[in-house]
């Protein structure tokens, strides 16, 4: 059981680049997202899913997209990379009809945008 | 807009002793406080949660304190460990569509000297 699984660990972009981000999580949640962390911000919600094809914006979704189209896996592209998405990157997923509430995150991509 | 504020940003405590971090919240909407600790290269892992029909949870070490009236709610880990040295996030989410959206605070890094 492998839980919640981001690939690649590390990545340096320059700016203007493309890429995303995989995660995929093996416990058939529900409910997937993605946060950036960041020094003394603490992690900030980019977009959440509440299933397969149903995707919603959080706090800081510019810049990047999502689309859902299996329940294992959720993506995150940034289309055009800018230094000011240099940050560490974290997918979590959940179910409200296991364990209400209690994200698991997966051990995170760091990302730097030169 | 921090709707989620944690203090102190950081925290140095002797082995043994004990360790409190605050955090205050605005959204009277929200109904379930987490705690997340996280270790270096890690993703962040629940620690401990509450929900606002009681006013302490206790887990072994870690203590929950909670409240409503004041919108503020507080981690305590008694008999410090050099273990515990970590970040802690407090969070919070509210029912609903908004259901396994998390709002962090900042962090706060505890270290706990031997």
């Amino acid at each position: 059981n492998a839980g919640v699984t981001q690939t690649p660990k590390f990545q340096v972009l320059k700016t203007g680049q493309s890429m995303t981000l995989q995660c995929a999580q093996d416990m058939n949640h529900e409910y997937m997202s993605w946060y950036r962390q960041d020094p003394g911000m603490g992690l900030r919600l980019i977009h959440y899913s509440v299933g397969a094809g149903i995707t919603d914006q959080g706090e800081v979704p510019n810049g990047y997209n999502v689309s859902r189209s299996t329940t294992e896996d959720f993506p995150l592209r940034l289309l055009s990379a800018a230094p000011s998405q240099t940050s560490v990157y974290f997918c979590a997923s959940s179910s409200p009809q296991v364990a209400k509430n209690i994200q698991y995150f997966g051990a995170g991509t760091r990302l730097s945008v030169l | 807009q921090q709707q989620v504020k944690q203090s102190p940003q950081s925290l140095i405590v002797q082995k043994g002793g004990i360790s409190i971090i605050n955090c205050a919240y605005e959204n009277t909407a929200f109904d379930y406080f987490p705690w997340y600790q996280q270790f270096p290269g890690k993703g962040p892992a629940l620690l401990i949660a509450i929900r606002p029909d009681v006013s302490e949870k206790k887990e072994g070490r870690f203590t929950i304190s909670f409240n409503k009236s004041a919108k503020q709610f507080s981690l305590h880990i008694m008999d410090s460990q050099p273990g515990d040295s970590a970040t802690y996030f407090c969070a919070a989410s509210a029912g609903g569509t908004s259901y396994g959206k998390l709002t962090f605070g900042q962090g706060t890094i505890l270290t706990v000297h031997p």
